[in-house]
């Protein structure tokens, strides 16, 4: 079976710091890794993903993630956030079904606050 | 950008009541699901739907709970008994195929209180 740990339930940074959001996961099988954001009243978005190839994933809004085989590890960065970056950071993993999306496995989620 | 709506964003039922929760999934989306989300813990997928079948639930997912698609729009989420370890949010996603690159698109959720 696959879990998925996020350490930080809460991470407080002030605007233009950077930040990390810590996720790993265990499988015994290939797993795809996502980060999902929530922001407050609206549902789940996805963030970024890593399915194969380059470790190191980005996305449009200056996240990136890098996926660590040895260290079981999918961690979030940004290297300046925005108040508009306050929400709720869900790490997931699906099963590898071979390019078939299997079901979500959710972490507990990290609420980002980001302070002026 | 298309979205998955849900209704109500809140409701409150008594123990014991029959809740249905609804969503509206992409018009085009062929596979549906449903997520929950008890206070403080993880999201923890309970179904998945498919050419008006189930085709995957997990555990959660027991005798009380259903899931109907009765018009080609809708897609229900019934909970014929509600106890008071059914409060959570509840989240619906739908996703045009089970290809990774088409992805969920989840709705905003429904906070389900039962008192």
């Amino acid at each position: 079976a696959q879990s998925v740990t996020q350490l930080d339930s809460q991470v407080p940074v002030f605007e233009e710091a950077p930040v990390e959001l810590r996720c790993n996961y265990s499988s015994s099988v290939s797993v795809y890794l996502f980060w999902y954001v929530q922001y407050p009243n609206q549902g789940l978005q996805l963030l970024l993903k890593y399915l194969s190839g380059s470790t190191l994933v980005e996305s449009i809004n200056g996240f990136e993630a890098e996926f660590n085989k040895s260290q079981t590890s999918f961690h979030l960065r940004k290297p300046s956030v925005h108040i508009s970056d306050t929400a709720e950071y869900f790490c997931a993993v699906s099963k590898n079904y071979g390019g078939s999306q299997g079901n979500l496995i959710f972490g507990k989620g990290t609420k980002l606050s980001v302070k002026p | 950008e298309p979205e998955v709506t849900q209704t109500p964003s809140h409701q409150v039922t008594q123990m014991g009541q029959e809740v249905i929760l609804r969503c509206v999934p992409i018009s085009n989306h062929l596979y549906f699901y449903w997520y929950r989300q008890i206070l403080g813990q993880k999201v923890e997928f309970l179904v998945s739907f498919y050419n008006n079948e189930i085709s995957e639930k997990s555990e959660i997912f027991d005798d009380q709970f259903s899931v109907e698609r009765p018009d080609g729009s809708n897609f229900t989420l019934k909970i014929r008994s509600t106890k008071l370890e059914d409060s959570a949010m509840y989240f619906c996603a739908s996703s045009y195929r089970q290809a990774l690159n088409y992805g969920y698109t989840f709705g905003s959720g429904t906070r389900l209180t039962v008192v």
